[in-house]
């Protein structure tokens, strides 16, 4: 069964950081574009980062130069390392298989930034 | 940056009717998108892709349509469970990637 569990959300307080896993199940990470969506309580979808199977990275304007996407090859898992946060980072966090659309999502894992 | 428009924000159809959703991209982007389903509590589930094709899984009273900068999600016949917020996504341009998806469109009992 093809499946991405995340983990790794929780309370931070403004200019801390955290790291988002994601661990795949049925398919290679590797092999795939993988991404991360957030959505903030009560909005929409915003696409945040993709990893490329080639290992190219990209980023949302608005977290460029603060998160970095990484992944982990030998445990088929996806990261997403989280600095110098913001109140206005405070959302759920998809990891997502990238076919160009999204066709597979993990369950999400909620990430708080407040004092 | 490609703004994706849904309308109506929210929309009241009754059990058993014939739902349907719009979707307007501030400029072309051919065929290139997707629909999903999202219910309270739970991550949003690909619907169709390339505009009009149905993933795996879902009934065929969902349906797409539409090409450049106007779509249309049409569920023929309300179910209990279709009733949630319908997102549309477009991926066109790449790479690098610009995926934008709408503000969504809350669909509710009537």
């Amino acid at each position: 069964e093809v499946q991405l569990v995340e983990t790794g959300g929780g309370l931070i307080q403004p200019g801390g950081s955290l790291r988002l896993s994601c661990a795949a199940s049925g398919f290679t990470v590797s092999s795939n574009y993988m991404s991360w969506v957030r959505q903030a309580p009560g909005k929409g979808l915003e696409w945040v980062s993709v990893i490329y199977s080639g290992g190219s990275t990209y980023y949302a304007d608005s977290v460029k130069g603060r998160f970095t996407i990484s992944r982990d090859n030998s445990k088929n898992t996806l990261y997403l390392q989280m600095n110098s946060l913001r109140a206005e980072d405070t959302a759920v966090y998809y990891c997502a298989r990238k076919l160009r659309y999204f066709d597979v999502w993990g369950q999400g894992t909620l990430v708080t930034v407040s004092s | 940056e490609i703004v994706m428009t849904q309308s109506p924000a929210t929309l009241s159809v009754s059990p058993g009717e014939r739902a349907t959703l719009s979707c307007r991209a501030s400029q072309s982007v051919s065929s290139n998108l997707a629909w999903y389903q999202q219910k309270p509590g739970q991550a949003p589930r690909l619907l169709i892709y390339g505009a009009s094709t149905r993933a795996t899984g879902i009934p065929a009273r969902f349906s797409g349509s539409g090409s450049g900068t106007e779509f249309t999600l049409t569920i023929s016949s309300l179910q209990s469970e279709d009733f949630a917020v319908y997102y549309c996504q477009q991926y066109n341009n790449w790479p690098p990637p610009e995926d934008t998806f709408g503000q969504g469109t809350k669909l509710e009992i009537k």
